[in-house]
């Protein structure tokens, strides 16, 4: 799978949005892109994922740019409770290794 | 609700015990997956299963077992050859790709805490 490169860290202000950024340059044409966070001493949970289209769910949108070499993850309007590591994995559409490879991710800081 | 349950949420082995952490999900997947997570780090897979009675050793399965008897369960037991086996313990599951032709999300249970007495 490709590897993904995130800021270390980040904040927003509480109500706006939050845009986390990831490059991933070497992605194949079968990998896409999943986005995770987790909040501390807690499971990751799934957030979205999405091929090359733009994706959009309750919970967030994901922005995937033409050449697929980044990605931006948008939480519309962000509160006290987003405050986690958001990880980006790229992921074979059918690869027979089905591991999730997390990197460090990014910290999000939501200030109130 | 259906989920993923993963207990005890913290536990202590002394040396030369075996642990047995128990992953047990109502979400009819078929999939079942074990990580380990160490402080500041991102999750190493351990042992995954796609279908029960067959499982798969993941990049860092030395040390532990896993059986899959029935669909709902993983356990992952640590034996006393994992030398280093303090780290939060996390299981996950999802639909096999089979059943849609792609990938699906892993979904993850909220972790066991081992320490080592």
């Amino acid at each position: 799978d490709a590897k993904t490169t995130q800021p270390t860290s980040m904040d927003c202000a509480e109500g706006r949005a939050a845009n986390l950024p990831c490059n991933h340059s070497t992605i194949s044409g079968n990998e896409y892109v999943y986005w995770y966070r987790q909040i501390h001493s807690q499971g990751p949970q799934y957030i979205i994922h999405g091929l090359k289209n733009n994706e959009t769910n309750e919970m967030a949108s994901l922005i995937i740019t033409e050449d697929r070499k980044s990605s931006t993850l948008i939480l519309p309007h962000a509160t006290l409770r987003d405050t986690a590591v958001y990880y980006c994995i790229v992921r074979s559409y059918t690869g027979a290794n089905s591991k999730l490879t997390f990197g460090k991710g990014i910290t999000l800081s939501v200030r109130p | 609700d259906g989920g993923i349950t993963q207990s005890p949420k913290y536990l202590f082995r002394k040396e030369g015990q075996n642990v047995t952490l128990s992953c047990e999900q109502n979400l009819n997947h078929d999939a079942m997956y074990w990580y380990r997570q160490d402080p500041g780090q991102g999750l190493r897979l351990i042992y995954y299963s796609q279908i029960v009675n067959d499982f798969q050793k993941g990049d860092i399965a030395e040390g532990y077992s896993v059986s899959r008897e029935k669909k709902e369960s993983f356990p992952l037991t640590v034996t006393s050859a994992q030398k280093n086996p303090t780290a939060f313990y996390l299981c996950a599951s999802s639909i096999d790709r089979w059943r849609t032709g792609e990938n699906q999300p892993q979904h993850f249970g909220d972790g066991t805490r081992l320490s080592i007495l």
